[in-house]
């Protein structure tokens, strides 16, 4: 079956560090991936996603690039700040599986001043 | 913007009791999801429906729980008795069938169950 790996948090950071967050995913099928940001109290909201093989997503600064051959999907940031504090995950959606959305477990991420 | 709407936002209830949790999908997706959310399993899928009808609702207790689509604007999902294990949040998200479309969520149901 699919699943998604994501490095295990808390990530704490200062402000204007780099952030990378880790993702590795297994598909029976060619997924879309996905990820999501979950603020305090808030539901899940797209951050960014790629739908094939080296396609780079990017959006509020933060980037990921679909490799197909290390299978993953790692985050990046190059100057977090204090507002980016939150849960992210990394997810797939993949047509071999009814189309269903798979989540990995989630990395908080605390960036202080 | 569209969004996924979810009522209500905080529910607090005695183990026993009925608990009804609504979700309004967004005008024109056909998929919707219904996600558990706990510290310790973090997101769980308790049921997928496409077009209204039932795909997969294997990660839901089947004994207490069942989630309904009455019609294209509303999803429920009831917890009938509830019990104190089942406090969590409660995720709606829907979305465009296709494994390119991402799914929107709501805000979530918080539900306590003393």
């Amino acid at each position: 079956g699919n699943s998604v790996t994501q490095m295990e948090g808390p990530v704490t950071l200062s402000e204007e560090a780099f952030l990378t967050i880790n993702c590795t995913y297994t598909a029976t099928g060619y997924p879309s991936l996905f990820w999501y940001v979950q603020y305090p109290g808030e539901g899940l909201q797209l951050l960014l996603k790629a739908t094939k093989a080296d396609d780079k997503g990017s959006n509020k600064g933060f980037e990921a690039t679909y490799r197909k051959e290390t299978t993953s999907f790692h985050l990046e940031k190059g100057s977090v700040q204090v507002s980016d504090s939150a849960v992210y995950f990394c997810a797939l959606r993949d047509n071999n599986a009814g189309n269903m959305l798979t989540f990995g477990g989630g990395t908080r991420l605390m960036v202080k001043p | 913007d569209a969004r996924v709407t979810q009522t209500p936002r905080h529910k607090v209830t005695e183990m026993g009791q009925e608990v009804t949790m609504r979700c309004q999908p967004i005008l024109g997706h056909n998929t919707v999801f219904w996600y558990r959310q706990t510290m310790m399993q973090g997101l769980e899928l308790l049921a997928y429906f496409r077009n209204r009808a039932p795909l997969d609702d294997s990660g839901m207790p089947k004994d207490r729980f069942s989630a309904e689509m009455p019609d294209a604007t509303l999803a429920t999902l009831k917890i009938q008795p509830s019990e104190p294990r089942d406090s969590a949040v409660y995720f709606c998200a829907s979305g465009e069938d296709g494994m390119n479309s991402p799914l929107h969520f709501g805000n979530g149901t918080r539900l306590t169950v003393t």
